[in-house]
């Protein structure tokens, strides 16, 4: 089955600067690539995805790259704010398993003001 | 995207009791998902809520343990039976969104403590 790394585990970064969180997937069938930002006490929300036939998608300040013949995925923030301190999960789906998706093991990132 | 509601959001159990959670949907779905994370953990799916038909459960997972119903398009619940301190957990009801997009999306949960 699919296996997800995540890296780092716990990142703090100053206001304003940039946090870059990893993932790596093991199979190559995978084509949906989610990212979840979870607030203390609150359920993970979606806060960015990308697919297979894609290599890089950009929402404001986040922005998801895609290597499919590495098999990794990377989650880019700038400008960092305070309100950005969270757990950040990244997740693969196969394409057949609807509703199960595979998830890294999650990054506590923190923002320092 | 769907609103997720659960119930409870929080309890603290006593060892050997059980606690059903209720998720309720404000639109039909049709699939609907149970997750669990465990303290400090990831999550992991537990099973998928079938309308009209047993849930389909994930390897680890049991029928015994974690009951679910799933009796119309916007509602269902998972019961988690003769519970010990190791289901101290956050139990998670979950959609797959309608049309292309395909995103699944997540209620807030219920989170359980177990003594």
């Amino acid at each position: 089955g699919e296996n997800v790394e995540q890296h780092p585990s716990t990142l703090s970064v100053q206001e304003g600067d940039s946090a870059v969180i990893k993932c790596t997937y093991s199979d190559s069938a995978s084509n949906y690539f989610p990212w979840y930002k979870q607030e203390l006490g609150k359920g993970p929300q979606l806060i960015i995805d990308i697919r297979s036939n894609v290599g890089e998608k950009k929402d404001q300040r986040i922005a998801v790259t895609l290597n499919k013949t590495a098999k990794h995925f990377s989650l880019h923030i700038t400008e960092t704010q305070p309100e950005d301190s969270a757990v950040y999960f990244c997740a693969a789906f196969d394409g057949t398993s609807y509703g199960k998706l595979t998830f890294g093991q999650g990054t506590i990132l923190t923002v320092h003001p | 995207s769907a609103v997720i509601s659960q119930k409870p959001s929080r309890d603290i159990c006593q060892r050997g009791t059980s606690l059903t959670i209720q998720c309720q949907v404000d639109s039909q779905v049709t699939m609907m998902f149970w997750y669990r994370q465990q303290p400090g953990q990831s999550l992991t799916l537990i099973a998928t809520a079938n309308q009209g038909s047993e849930a389909t459960y994930e390897s680890g997972f049991v029928i015994d343990k974690f009951p679910i119903s799933r009796p119309n398009l916007t509602f269902s619940t998972l019961t988690v039976s003769n519970m010990s301190p190791e289901d101290s957990s956050i139990y998670l009801c979950s959609v797959w969104g309608t049309g292309d997009a395909g995103e699944l999306f997540f209620g807030e949960g219920s989170r359980l403590t177990v003594l």
